[in-house]
């Protein structure tokens, strides 16, 4: 069955240094997230993707967060530098529709878990 | 702004028996989906079950249902002879086609041997 994969599934960081996440979606989807969920709270919208340009985004996705999707495959999400409060597990999802279209699906990763120290 | 509410935190039930997390959402839009999704220690996060709401029949998935009601802007999760691995968090979501998912606090099932 297609999944969602995302690398690493932890990583350590020093505050103040720039961390990308990496994400490969499912290969025929065309729509792209990233999810926010610190610890024991709510998972959170971050941004949206399609077309190789942000669709939405969220108060949460400022000026230090960046998304790309460099070679058609991967689906990355930068922060350049990184804060304590940056510590969350990050959840990159996919679906084959989005927008307007309501019926569709989006398949989640397994999540990395960013700690920031 | 669409908003989705689980009241309960944490729930419990003993194994074989029957529980319902529940879940409200605040919206004026009238078509929408609604998905109840589980999180095991693990964190990953599945998807259990999903309602359209321009459907009147409630959806269901083996063990679990929903009862979602329109009117009243409400989704609950029943989950029928409750298993050791049902044991998760479980998040309400709703999304309305504005490119995200908008999820609840969730509340974390225990269940007792």
């Amino acid at each position: 069955e297609p999944e969602v994969t995302q690398t690493p599934s932890h990583q350590v960081t020093q505050m103040g240094q720039e961390v990308i996440l990496r994400c490969v979606p499912i290969s025929n989807h065309l729509y792209f997230y990233w999810y926010r969920q610190i610890l024991g709270q709510k998972v959170e919208f971050l941004v949206s993707f399609y077309n190789n340009e942000i669709s939405e985004k969220s108060e949460i996705f400022d000026d230090q967060f960046s998304v790309e999707r460099p070679d058609g495959s991967n689906f990355t999400l930068k922060i350049r530098s990184t804060k304590l409060e940056d510590s969350a597990m990050y959840f990159c999802a996919s679906s084959a529709k989005g927008g307007g279209d309501l019926n569709t699906e989006a398949f989640f990763g397994q999540g990395t878990r960013l700690t920031v120290v | 702004a669409q908003t989705v509410t689980q009241s309960q935190p944490e729930m419990s039930v003993q194994e074989a028996e029957t529980v319902t997390l529940s879940c409200t959402y605040d919206t004026s839009e009238s078509d929408y989906y609604l998905f109840w999704y589980k999180q095991p220690p693990s964190r990953q996060m599945i998807l259990v079950i999903r309602q359209e709401a321009y459907k009147q029949q409630n959806a269901t998935e083996n063990r679990f249902s929903v009862n979602f009601q329109k009117a009243a802007k409400s989704f609950s999760l029943k989950i029928s002879d409750s298993q050791l691995g049902d044991a998760a968090m479980y998040f309400c979501a709703y999304y309305q086609g504005a490119q995200k998912l908008v999820f609840g606090q969730g509340t974390r099932l225990t269940i007792n041997p």
